[in-house]
């Protein structure tokens, strides 16, 4: 079956460094993506990796290894406005995207 | 910046009855998709749609379920008979050059809160 795996919840602290890990397995692989959602709304699109290798995007970075079907997410200097789930979503080999279940990221004063 | 519009952004419905939730992706996309999220659960993925048709959908997306998009600009999602089980936020999202350059990701609508009593 196809599993995306990502922690449920983490907490730091405004000012800090946080990694969001995920791993996948999937039948087939063309592309993964990382999503912010703040309850309630809509996800929205914050990385796409297809090559292993890091991807920096402002205070977010989004890196890939394919071979260990893993993948993870970084915030620095993390804001209040942080506070959000992170979605980890693989594109399959069909190009559907299976979505884990998310990572709720409580950021502290 | 361009959105993907959806109304309503909260409907009741007793169970039994139809629902349609409504659509407008960004005007220059061509593909456009049904996600579902049930309250605290997976973002689950439901059809996507192109050139008028179904390209693919998904095991929950049976026959209750049918997606249309009757003029150039609303993409509709109809649940004929709604039970309590699809109590969910459902959000519709469109990209540009569709699943097989998905850089760009898909822009998502604000969503529909869909409650059924």
């Amino acid at each position: 079956g196809q599993n995306i795996d990502q922690p449920t919840e983490m907490t730091a602290t405004e000012g800090a460094i946080v990694q969001i890990n995920c791993t996948y397995q999937t039948s087939g692989f063309n592309g993964l993506f990382w999503y912010q959602q703040h309850a309630g709304e809509a996800p929205t699109f914050l990385s796409y990796n297809v090559l292993d290798g890091l991807e920096e995007k402002g205070r977010f970075s989004s890196f890939l290894s394919r071979s260990k079907g893993y993948s993870y997410l970084l915030l620095k200097e993390l804001q209040m406005k942080d506070s959000a789930s992170y979605l980890c979503a693989v594109m399959d080999s069909n190009y559907q995207l299976i979505w884990g279940a998310g990572t709720k990221l409580i950021i502290k004063p | 910046e361009p959105e993907v519009t959806q109304t309503p952004s909260h409907q009741v419905t007793q169970m039994g009855q139809e629902v349609i939730l409504r659509c407008v992706p960004i005007s220059n996309h061509l593909y456009f998709y049904w996600y579902r999220q049930i309250l605290g659960q997976k973002v689950e993925f439901l059809v996507s749609f192109y050139n008028n048709e179904i390209s693919e959908k998904s095991e929950i997306f049976d026959d209750q379920f049918s997606v249309e998009r009757p003029d150039g600009s609303n993409f509709t999602l109809k649940i004929r008979s709604t039970k309590l089980e699809d109590s969910a936020m459902y959000f519709c999202a469109s990209s540009e050059v569709g699943d097989r350059t998905p850089n760009y990701g898909y822009t998502f609508g604000s969503g529909t809160r869909l409650t059924v009593v």
